[in-house]
């Protein structure tokens, strides 16, 4: 049962242009949600997050958007560059008697063409 | 301040064996999550460690195991390996477990099972 999913798999861009990355989720306990990004033989990481309290969070040009009643999140990318193309995991966090644990969702991949 | 370690990068085994991985985690975090990921079904959860102790676990089968020592360092054991654990391994260290804003992934451990 996938609680993240993040259901398209690929993306591709014009530089300079938005770029929109979508995630669903499925259990209203997770708390947090977090992006990251991969890059080819190096590990995730941290993008940008959001409480589930809020309903938007921006830095620079990454801005995550949370609806909570659609249990469904966006990062907005503006405006896109190269080094932007990546692999973008989406994440949820649980915290379970103290500690936490993050459910992933499948990753999508971005491309941003110059 | 040197990031996450990870050893080896590449693995390679046949079906049977048994493998261990290591982790070697930022300077001063006490906390080590293994994530298992795969083209399929994305980063998994498998476990995370916190001052030698396991304090979370995911839905892996007991073939899947790992210790902390009391320096951090991490370690991850798959035994009678098959070929479904074809994967990237990832640890991840932070402070004090907490993934919001100081989790750091290392590059991963590519483990191929023939």
């Amino acid at each position: 049962d996938q609680q993240v999913k993040q259901n398209s798999p690929s993306l591709s861009v014009q530089e300079g242009r938005i770029s929109i990355l979508n995630c669903d989720y499925t259990n209203s306990m997770f708390d947090y949600f977090l992006w990251y990004k991969k890059y080819p033989a190096e590990g995730p990481t941290f993008l940008i997050s959001i409480s589930s309290i809020k309903d938007k969070n921006e830095d620079g040009r990454f801005t995550v958007f949370l609806n909570k009643s659609a249990k469904h999140l966006s990062l907005h990318i503006v405006p896109s560059q190269p080094g932007d193309s990546a692999v973008y995991f989406c994440a949820a966090r649980l915290l379970q008697g103290g500690s936490e644990k993050l459910v992933f969702g499948k990753g999508m991949k971005l491309t941003v063409n110059p | 301040k040197a990031g996450v370690t990870q050893t080896p990068r590449y693995l390679i085994k046949t079906r049977g064996q048994q493998v261990t991985l290591s982790c070697s985690p930022i300077s001063g975090h006490r906390s080590v999550s293994w994530y298992q990921q795969t083209p399929g079904q994305g980063l998994q959860f498998l476990f995370e460690y916190f001052s030698e102790t396991q304090r979370n676990k995911g839905n892996f089968p007991g073939r899947f195991s790992g210790r902390q020592f009391s320096n951090s360092r991490s370690e991850m054991n798959v035994s009678t390996l098959e070929l479904g654990d074809s994967a990237l391994y990832l640890c991840a260290s932070s402070l004090l477990g907490r993934a919001v804003n100081e989790q750091f992934f290392g590059p991963g451990t590519r483990l191929t099972v023939l």
